[in-house]
């Protein structure tokens, strides 16, 4: 049981390139999250999925797409990296299925620069 | 809409001494509460949760957190720190009406001195 797993961990981009951040969980959780973590921000909710075939926005979707390919896996997209986008990101996943366990569970994040 | 507050972004207490991480919230609705704790380079995981059953909470490592909706706070405490304890800690709110959207704090960096 990996739990969370996300790749790459660290990555270099340059202003103008694309790339897209994979995470799988086997923990067959509904909802899935992709998360920003900036110095003195906290994390910032970039998009979620509740449910295999849905996404929403979260507090923070500019720049970003995501798809919801299976119930294991949510990938997000930076379409066109800017500097703003240097940030930890991490992909998390909860169960509602027992109606109150609304816990997170975290992957170890990716490093991403862009220069 | 929910928000999270954590007074202090940087605490520094002795190892043996009680540590004090302090968060207050506002939701318009009954709250879910979690304080999570991430090392250097890791991911979070929970420490603790409120999901309205006991106010007084008792997490991994010795931590726990109480629940007071008076004061609409929820902070965490340990009695006595270990070197282990240093990390960042988040503290979190969702609700019932919308639980799939949790809202972190900033986070409060802690560090122990031996």
């Amino acid at each position: 049981n990996a739990g969370v797993t996300q790749t790459p961990k660290f990555q270099v981009l340059k202003t103008g390139q694309s790339m897209t951040l994979q995470c799988a969980q086997d923990m067959n959780h509904n909802s899935m999250y992709w998360y920003r973590q900036d110095p003195g921000m906290g994390l910032r909710l970039i998009y979620y999925s509740a449910s295999e075939g849905t996404t929403d926005k979260g507090e923070v979707p500019n720049g970003y797409n995501v798809s919801r390919l299976n119930k294991r896996e949510f990938s997000l997209r930076l379409e066109s990296a800017a500097p703003s986008q240097t940030s930890v990101y991490f992909c998390a996943s909860s169960s509602s299925e027992t109606g109150i366990n609304y816990e997170q569970y975290f992957g170890p994040g990716t490093r991403l620069t862009v220069t | 809409a929910q928000s999270v507050t954590q007074l202090g972004s940087h605490v520094s207490v002795s190892e043996g001494a009680l540590v004090l991480l302090r968060c207050n919230y506002s939701s318009s609705v009954p709250p879910y509460l979690f304080w999570y704790v991430q090392y250097p380079n890791q991911g979070l995981q929970l420490l603790l949760k409120y999901t309205s059953a006991a106010t007084l909470v008792k997490g991994i490592n010795g931590f726990e957190a109480e629940f007071k909706k008076s004061e609409t706070s929820f902070h965490l405490t340990k009695p006595s720190a270990h070197m282990s304890d240093a990390a960042e800690y988040f503290c979190a709110v969702s609700d019932k009406t919308s639980y799939d959207k949790v809202i972190f704090g900033p986070g409060t960096s802690l560090s122990v001195i031996p």
